[in-house]
């Protein structure tokens, strides 16, 4: 059962133009949810993070939405970059978990590729 | 650079045996993180420990097992390697154990069993 999920596998845009991944979560007490970004052969860098108790959070050219009652986030770049082209997650965490437990739970990725 | 640091980087080994892979996380950094990425898997999450003891588990198999030692660094233990078990295995820090908090990776250990 997939709790936190991409459902486009990949995503072509050009350069320049707004780059929208988008991901969808179950767990309704998810409250702590991030961006990460992946090249081949290295580990997820952090993007962008947003709680629960705020809809947008904004940093130079990534914004995360946050709909709540949709279960829905989205991450916007702009404008976009060839640099951009790379494997993004969507993660999720919940302070319920015992309020010591931060692990993330992670969608399976959207591959973007920005054309220049 | 995350600051967390993980080897090896790559490791072939045959089946039946057992590798250790090694985590040193960043600076100040309490809790470590272990996860796995599998060819066709998103980032599973194995387990979490925060200043040497045990905060969660995933889904890791019984013949896998981790520890945090008192100078903060982590192993994960694999054994009785099956083929399944080639994978991307990350190790993560964060400074905090709790939800809120980011969690910064390292750059994997390749395990490829064959």
């Amino acid at each position: 059962d997939q709790q936190v999920k991409q459902n486009s596998p990949s995503l072509s845009v050009q350069e320049g133009r707004i780059s929208i991944l988008n991901c969808d979560y179950t767990n309704s007490m998810f409250d702590y949810f991030l961006w990460y970004k992946k090249y081949p052969a290295e580990g997820p860098t952090f993007l962008i993070s947003i709680s629960s108790i705020k809809d947008k959070n904004e940093d130079g050219r990534f914004t995360v939405f946050l709909n709540k009652s949709a279960k829905h986030l989205s991450l916007h770049i702009v404008p976009s970059q060839p640099g951009d082209s790379a494997v993004y997650f969507c993660a999720a965490s919940a302070t319920h978990y015992g309020g010591s437990q931060g692990n993330l739970i992670f969608g399976k990725g959207t591959k973007l590729s920005v054309k220049p | 650079d995350s600051g967390v640091t993980q080897t090896p980087k790559h490791l072939i080994t045959a089946t039946g045996q057992r590798v250790t892979l090694r985590c040193s996380p960043r600076s100040g950094d309490l809790s470590v993180y272990w996860y796995q990425q599998s060819l066709d898997q998103g980032l599973q999450f194995l387990i979490q420990y925060y200043n040497g003891e045990e905060r969660a588990k995933g889904n890791i198999l019984e013949r896998f097992s981790a520890q945090q030692f008192p100078d903060l660094h982590s192993e994960l233990n694999l054994s009785s390697l099956e083929l399944g078990d080639s994978a991307l295995y990350f190790c993560a820090s964060s400074v905090e154990s709790g939800a809120g908090n980011t969690i910064y990776f390292g750059e994997g250990s390749w395990l490829t069993v064959v």
